[in-house]
């Protein structure tokens, strides 16, 4: 397996503009995270998803964020209009529910710079 | 108050030093407790967990939980540069399932 595919890996894009990260989760895996990383803030979780459903969305910032995962294998987070401080590193994981949390499969992330 | 708590560092070991990491936490009911290792421009990836309280060994690496402290530790021996990385902790959520919290994570070099 290819593990936990993100993309794209680097973005960077004028404040207001609309920003779609994408992320492919390890086949067979029902549970998939979205974290945002900063220097500041450490690794926080926004949302994540149990078997395509959204079960938690207490971290997402704003109402500017929003994630779905139409599929088992695709899930995005999209921020619209993006603002400086949403730059970060942004990280999506997916593990087993047998596994009970004792082991994410991360991506390498897609480092986001907003200007 | 975070529910985690971890120095960021960075720490600057020399090569062979024993290294010591920790994290504390307000939460009574985690259960799980893990380390995550991320290299530079890498993702996360897991080093070690151990459940409740007690000790876990893997070659160099040693995971100690005390959960009566509400305190956990992570030793390395014999640290190598190859060591150099952030290390995170990280532990099962409230309500259990897949949910983890983590540490802000501490940087590690270890130089020749």
């Amino acid at each position: 397996d290819a593990g936990v595919i993100q993309s794209p890996r680097h973005e960077v894009t004028e404040m207001g503009q609309e920003v779609t990260l994408r992320c492919k989760p390890i086949s067979g895996h029902d549970y998939l995270f979205w974290y945002r990383q900063t220097m500041m803030r450490g690794l926080e979780l926004l949302i994540y998803f149990n078997n395509n459903v959204p079960i938690d969305d207490s971290g997402m910032p704003e109402d500017r964020f929003s994630a779905k995962m139409p599929n088992a294998s695709f899930s995005t987070l999209k921020i619209q209009p993006s603002e400086p401080r949403d730059s970060a590193v942004y990280f999506c994981a997916s593990s087993l529910l047998r596994d009970r949390g004792l082991g994410y499969t991360f991506g390498s992330g897609t480092r986001l710079t907003v200007v | 108050q975070k529910e985690v708590e971890q120095d960021p560092g960075p720490l600057s070991v020399p090569e062979g030093a024993i290294v010591s990491l920790n994290c504390t936490y307000s939460n009574s009911a985690f259960q799980y407790f893990m380390w995550y290792r991320q290299y530079s421009r890498k993702g996360p990836e897991l080093l070690m967990y151990t459940y409740s309280s007690g000790n876990k060994e893997d070659g160099r690496f040693t995971a100690q939980v005390d959960k009566s402290s509400k305190y956990i530790s992570l030793f390395i021996r014999d640290s190598q540069p190859s060591d150099s990385a952030t290390y995170l902790c990280a532990m099962n959520g409230p309500g259990g399932g897949n949910k983890l919290t983590f540490g802000t994570g501490t940087q590690l070099k270890v130089e020749l």
